[in-house]
């Protein structure tokens, strides 16, 4: 079974510019959650997708965006980058059955790292 | 979600059990515990969850105490391979949004 895939893995910036992810979660996963990674903040989230609809959101600004398509594929959009936004992005999919009914564990794919100059 | 407090760092001699703490004093009755570990550079690996009852697999063994305010993630026979960060986390079922905290920094020494 295929795991979570995320593109591109590495990818260079300058501030300003605008960037897009894409992760494609393990094929029956309808949940896609994304993180930020820094060495300062630690794991962040981000937000989280299901059936097309973001259900939850971190505490980022609204230059941080994302969306899921009907096939549960996922992107994220950050646009007129910092030089804070350098980070590993994760996504992570899961079954996300019904909230109480299942403890759904979450499976990350190896992210993207972003590196705005 | 409860707040979790993890030791920054252990080391671990290759072979020997690995036993990891976590305090989550203040759980509650729906909170799940996990366990995930993230070696460098990768995404975090699931190892174990679980509610009440003790919890074992191909990986760990996760022992938790009986009021559910801490609890131990056991590597049995811990190898190199093993040398990661390692996360505690609780959460309710169904809920994404995970802290992730600092973790604990595991060294598998030879």
């Amino acid at each position: 079974k295929a795991g979570v895939t995320q593109t591109p893995r590495y990818l260079i910036k300058t501030r300003g510019q605008q960037v897009t992810l894409s992760c494609s979660p393990i094929s029956g996963h309808r949940s896609v959650s994304w993180y930020q990674q820094t060495p300062g903040q630690g794991l962040q989230f981000l937000f989280e997708y299901f059936s097309e609809t973001q259900r939850n959101k971190g505490n980022f600004p609204g230059r941080f965006s994302g969306r899921q398509f009907s096939n549960s594929r996922s992107e994220m959009n950050v646009s007129t980058l910092e030089l804070g936004d350098s980070a590993l992005y994760l996504c992570a999919s899961s079954l996300a059955l019904w909230a109480g009914v299942s403890t759904g564990e979450l499976f990350f794919g190896e992210g993207s790292r972003l590196t705005v100059l | 979600d409860a707040k979790t407090t993890q030791p920054t760092s252990m080391d671990c001699a290759e072979g020997r059990a690995a036993n990891l703490p976590c305090n989550h004093s203040t759980i509650s009755g729906n909170e799940y515990v996990y366990w995930y570990r993230q070696i460098h550079s990768q995404g975090p690996q699931y190892i174990i969850h679980g509610l009440k009852n003790n919890e074992t697999n191909e990986m760990a063994s996760l022992i938790i105490t009986e009021d559910r305010k801490s609890s131990t993630l056991i590597l049995p026979h811990a190898t190199l391979r093993d040398t990661a960060v390692y996360y505690c986390i609780v959460r309710v079922g169904g809920d994404y949004k995970l802290s992730f905290g600092a973790g604990t920094t595991v060294t598998v020494r030879a």
